[in-house]
């Protein structure tokens, strides 16, 4: 059980790259988000996702694009990157335990530098 | 959108030492989550509290949902509890929207 996994962790890309964030999780989780993380400006959301084949805008969503597939991946587009977009993000699946609460488990960030 | 501030922004301890980090949000939710993120970035769920009180080994947290606040109260810490702390808030397991943090640092 491997929780939530982001590959890349590193990525640099040149300004009007494209690239493709994957997060994976074995938890059978239906939803699952993408939050940024800027210094000082704490997590905001990008796009979550509440099951398969369902997708749905956050806080700061323009600019990059989703899509979920598969139960357990949620990709993160990114079709023109922009220096803005310098950012760590973060991918979490969220759940119900058996005691009702929800609990947001998050990967481990992929660090992204656009030149 | 919800908004939540949290406060202070920053604290500085000696081990051992007591403190209380406070979450104000501006709407009523249901869902109300406690967050350690730790020097190396991981992040990690503390408590999941829309309400009431728990309590964790040295952690615990309050909720008043009439009020809008919730506390997290660290008792005895240690270095190891340094790092930022984030409350999210939302409803359901929609959109969970994070306060800016308080950043710990406990010093030996």
């Amino acid at each position: 059980n491997a929780g939530v996994t982001q590959t890349p962790k590193f990525r640099v890309l040149k300004t009007g790259q494209s690239m493709t964030l994957l997060c994976a999780q074995d938890m059978n989780h239906e939803y699952m988000y993408w939050y940024r993380q800027d210094p000082g400006m704490g997590l905001r959301l990008i796009h979550y996702s509440v099951g398969e084949g369902t997708t749905a805008k956050g806080e700061v969503p323009d600019g990059y694009n989703v899509s979920r597939l598969k139960k357990q991946n949620f990709l993160l587009g990114l079709e023109s990157a922009a220096p803005s977009q310098t950012s760590v993000y973060f991918c979490a699946s969220n759940h119900m335990d058996r005691a009702g609460a929800n609990v947001l488990t998050f990967g481990a960030g992929s660090r992204l530098t656009v030149l | 959108g919800i908004q939540v501030e949290q406060s202070p922004p920053d604290l500085i301890l000696q081990e051992g030492a007591n403190s209380t980090l406070r979450c104000n949000f501006s709407d009523s939710v249901n869902n109300l989550q406690w967050f350690h993120q730790n020097p190396w970035g991981q992040l990690i769920n503390l408590f999941y509290i829309p309400s009431g009180t728990k309590q964790n080994g040295r952690l615990s947290a309050t909720t008043v949902a009439t009020e809008r606040y919730s506390l997290l109260y660290i008792s005895s810490s240690q270095t190891t509890d340094s790092g930022v702390y984030f409350c999210a808030v939302g409803h359901n397991t929609d959109k969970l929207i994070f306060g800016t943090g308080t950043r710990l640092q406990v010093f030996p």
